[in-house]
């Protein structure tokens, strides 16, 4: 079975200033890796996805993220924050084959400082 | 626009009743989703279906239930079994039951 561990619960940093959010997952299949972001009282938004290919991925709002397979990671990046990112971040894990639903992480609450 | 769309915003009800909460979506894709959230407990998948008239427990079933009559409504009935059922309700769909879901707005329930 996979499992999705987010290193960190809560990440503080000042504004324009560069962060990155920590994802290790655990599988012994091949897989399929996201980050979702949900600001207060919303739903999940997808910022990112990893199906194949290049391992450095770009998603929306200028985050990307870099899959290692032999670390099995997939931290998150953003050179600049803004006060708008300010929200929690997912990530999550789906296997090649079957039909098993994505494994979510506990989350990871970006605070950003003015 | 396509999308998920879920209703109410916001639900109260009185310890003791059941209580059914909406989830309809027009992207048609064929799984639909479930999960409960608390704060800082992440998302926990209650029930899932991966196509009309079948759907699978997920790892906090206790106290749930669920319908797929059709393909676009999964709707989520809170019974008065579940204990604590005072949370942020999401639900959420997929082409295929292992691909990049799609969520909607929440369901807040609050139960006194």
């Amino acid at each position: 079975a996979q499992s999705v561990t987010q290193l960190d619960s809560q990440v503080p940093v000042f504004e324009e200033a560069p962060v990155e959010l920590r994802c290790n997952y655990s599988s012994s299949v091949s897989v399929y890796l996201f980050w979702y972001v949900q600001y207060p009282n919303q739903g999940l938004q997808l910022l990112l996805k990893y199906l194949s290919g290049s391992t450095l991925v770009k998603g929306i709002n200028g985050f990307e993220a870099e899959f290692n397979k032999s670390q099995t990671s997939f931290h998150l990046r953003k050179p600049s924050v803004h006060i708008s990112d300010t929200a929690e971040y997912f990530c999550a894990v789906s296997v090649f084959s079957g039909n098993t639903p994505l494994v979510f992480g506990k989350g990871t609450r970006l605070s950003v400082i003015a | 626009d396509g999308g998920i769309t879920q209703s109410p915003k916001y639900l109260f009800r009185k310890e003791g009743q059941n209580v059914t909460l909406s989830c309809e979506q027009n992207l048609n894709h064929d799984a639909m989703y479930w999960y409960r959230q608390d704060p800082g407990q992440g998302l926990r998948l209650i029930y899932y279906s991966q196509i009309v008239n079948d759907f699978q427990k997920g790892d906090i079933a206790e106290g749930y239930s669920v319908s797929r009559e059709k393909k676009e409504s999964f709707p989520l009935t809170v019974t008065s079994a579940q204990k604590n059922p005072t949370a942020f309700y999401l639900c959420a769909s997929s082409t295929t039951g292992r691909g990049e879901q799609y969520f909607g707005p929440g369901t807040r329930l609050t139960v006194t």
